[in-house]
């Protein structure tokens, strides 16, 4: 089974409204990672959020991570046409791997 | 620096043919990673890699085989595929383990239908 699930599965917001979509996991983790995927492309790293830390930025992202409820919220602010995309989760345990979400589609209308 | 490069990009299959996805990184990284995506089911892990001549099984590995022969290049083979094979597959590879803070590089993906 999935280790991570994301909500919601798909947001549809306008340009300059905050996107915010969540994740939960079931396992204790090292860390856990956020990507993103444009449409019929790979996946491109946007940040990572270690186990022992709470929040964490990046430019318009942000990141809280609440290991007790096993949960991770991605924070877009002032949302861009060019932020449409799917969006995941994922977790690095202590292994070799890294395990997916299922996504979230999030598109954003001008 | 090309990244991580997929070969092919697209590919349509007969039932019980059988074919191999290439997969090369130019990074000099030692984990490499064969994902596939299917609508709703977010990527699943089919093979990794920790180094040079290692193979390991991930969450769906029935089907599939693997080899790393070269640390750049990691393989993924379908012997005899099946219309359940149908999917995008991701290579990616990461310069040490996903636990010790490293973040995975991706492939632009190979759209496989077997029919």
């Amino acid at each position: 089974s999935q280790q991570g699930e994301e909500d919601p599965q798909a947001l549809s917001i306008q340009e300059g409204e905050n996107a915010t979509m969540n994740c939960s996991y079931k396992t204790s983790i090292n860390n856990l990672q956020w990507y993103r995927q444009n449409s019929g492309r790979g996946l491109v790293h946007l940040i990572l959020i270690r186990s022992n830390e709470r929040e964490k930025h990046s430019g318009r992202l942000r990141v809280t991570l609440d290991t007790s409820k096993k949960s991770s919220s991605l924070l877009i602010t002032a949302s861009r046409a060019a932020d449409t995309a799917s969006y995941f989760c994922a977790t690095a345990v202590n292994t070799d791997k890294l395990i997916f979400g299922t996504g979230t589609r999030l598109q954003v209308f001008p | 620096n090309a990244g991580v490069t997929q070969t092919p990009k697209f590919r349509v299959l007969k039932t019980g043919q059988s074919m191999t996805l290439l997969c090369a990184q130019d990074m000099n990284h030692e984990y490499m990673y064969w994902y596939r995506q299917d609508p709703g089911m977010g990527l699943r892990l089919i093979h990794y890699s920790v180094g040079e001549g290692t193979t390991a099984k991930g969450e769906v590995p029935d089907g599939y085989n693997v080899s790393r022969l070269k640390k750049q290049n990691f393989l993924l083979g379908l012997e005899s595929a099946a219309p359940s094979q149908t999917s995008v597959y991701f290579c990616a590879s990461s310069y040490s383990r996903p636990a010790w803070d490293e973040k995975l590089f991706f492939g632009s993906g190979t759209q496989l239908s077997v029919l």
